[in-house]
């Protein structure tokens, strides 16, 4: 499984976008790049997946470069309860064991 | 959109006594996991569970907890003989499909707490 590395912390306020970068310049040909929210005593919620290029959905848009050995997170015009961590999570589909590997992931506080 | 559940929210227990977490995943999942999380630590993955085996375990997962599914809505860990260390957050989840990367679709925990 690829290593990822993201920001420890971001600040941001109200109706700001937010970027939020992770790098993982071993990612495999077959590996995905996912995004997961935690709330403070929440589980992990899935918010996007990709693959190469642009995915975008109701919550966020993932930036995917052609070397995919980078990835970005964006958050439209976030609002306080944005405020949590980012975990960036690659790895292949379908891998037997099925088990994410998270790391230390990335705090977003979002201030009025 | 559907939800796994879990119970209790909260565990007190003291040291050596047993406990068993319980959840209900999502009614059409096929694979089950738990993951926990030591207070200010990362999530961690303990074990995945499919067609009533473990399909694969961290080493957090020794012989003190087990797995199972009892009936054909419950997912159970169980930790025998609980320690201080195994005090954290105690996330169940399930999917569809058994993928590193696949979606997981996690519940609100089991905060245990082990005196």
């Amino acid at each position: 499984l690829a290593k990822t590395t993201q920001p420890i912390s971001m600040d941001s306020y109200e109706g700001q976008e937010v970027n939020i970068t992770c790098s993982h310049n071993n990612i495999a040909t077959n590996d995905y790049i996912t995004w997961y929210q935690q709330f403070p005593s929440q589980g992990p919620r899935f918010i996007i997946q990709g693959y190469k290029t642009k995915v975008t959905n109701e919550v966020a848009s993932l930036f995917i470069p052609a070397d995919r050995k980078s990835s970005t997170l964006s958050l439209p015009r976030v609002s306080l309860s944005d405020t949590a961590v980012y975990y960036c999570l690659v790895g292949p589909l379908r891998n037997q064991g099925g088990k994410l590997i998270f790391g230390q992931g990335t705090e977003l506080s979002v201030k009025p | 959109e559907p939800e796994v559940t879990q119970t209790p929210s909260h565990q007190v227990t003291q040291m050596g006594q047993e406990v068993i977490l319980r959840c209900v995943p999502i009614s059409n999942h096929l694979y089950f996991y738990w993951y926990r999380q030591i207070l200010g630590q990362k999530v961690e993955f303990l074990v995945s569970f499919y067609n009533n085996e473990i399909s694969e375990k961290s080493e957090i997962f020794d012989d003190q907890f087990s797995v199972e599914r009892p009936d054909g809505s419950n997912f159970t860990l169980k930790i025998r003989s609980t320690k201080l260390e195994d005090s954290a957050m105690y996330f169940c989840a399930s999917s569809e499909v058994q993928a590193t990367n696949e979606k997981l679709f996690f519940g609100s925990g089991t905060q245990l707490s082990v005196l």
